[in-house]
């Protein structure tokens, strides 16, 4: 099947600090790619979609200046979280592909320090 | 508000027996239906999916079952084996925009 990697799959960083997250189709390109978050406990979230060269579209709540996403090619997205802090905790999981046949990555592990 | 639930966080099999996960939505106008299948350190992947014109789908071991009066999801799994221990997800696709998706349970299969 196909494969969606994310780098890094853990992070510690300190807060004020921005972290870049690479979401990356391996052996497939991606028009779309998808953001979510989980918090303890919570469901999988939709942060935002982002079509490749064009803006990403923003879940209501999420907000763009923090979570900077930039999908410049057709296997590569990033969600750069800017300024981070304690609350921004959380596990970042992106997907590529159709909305009825999304591909997942492992997801990213931030914490704020 | 959540419009999908998963109300038993965790469920707990013998092998060989049947594994029923259950889930519960919101909004009637819900038509298409996944469940997703987690193991620690990997991203979900599909199991099976079902459209709201069906009540039934299988594939293989695995077959999901729609109510669409009572807005119930179920996914059976039978026989259960050591392997399906994992976090099922389950999710509906809203508005032909976005996933959303369950709060997950936690399927163990014990020996």
């Amino acid at each position: 099947g196909a494969v969606v990697s994310q780098h890094p799959s853990w992070v510690i960083c300190k807060s004020g600090t921005s972290v870049k997250i690479e979401c990356r189709s391996l052996d497939f390109q991606a028009t779309t790619m998808f953001w979510y978050r989980q918090f303890p406990k919570q469901s999988l979230m939709l942060m935002a979609t982002s079509n490749e060269g064009s803006k990403a579209t923003y879940e209501q709540g999420v907000e763009k200046d923090k979570f900077l996403i930039n999908h410049a090619s057709l296997t590569l997205s990033t969600l750069t979280v800017t300024s981070a802090h304690p609350e921004d905790s959380s596990f970042y999981i992106c997907s590529a592909g159709r909305l009825e046949t999304q591909y997942f990555g492992p997801g990213t592990r931030l914490l704020v320090l | 508000d959540q419009q999908v639930k998963q109300n038993s966080p965790s469920l707990s099999v013998q092998e060989g027996r049947i594994s029923i996960l259950n889930c519960d939505y919101t909004n009637s106008m819900f038509d298409y239906f996944l469940w997703y299948k987690k193991y620690p350190a990997e991203g979900p992947t599909f199991l099976i999916s079902i459209s709201s014109i069906k009540d039934k789908n299988e594939d293989g071991r695995f077959t999901v079952f729609l109510n669409k009066s009572a807005k119930h999801l179920s996914l059976h799994i039978v026989p259960s084996q050591p392997g399906d221990s994992a976090v099922y997800f389950c999710a509906v696709i809203q508005g032909a925009q976005k996933l959303v998706f369950g709060q997950g349970t936690r399927l163990t299969i014990n020996p």
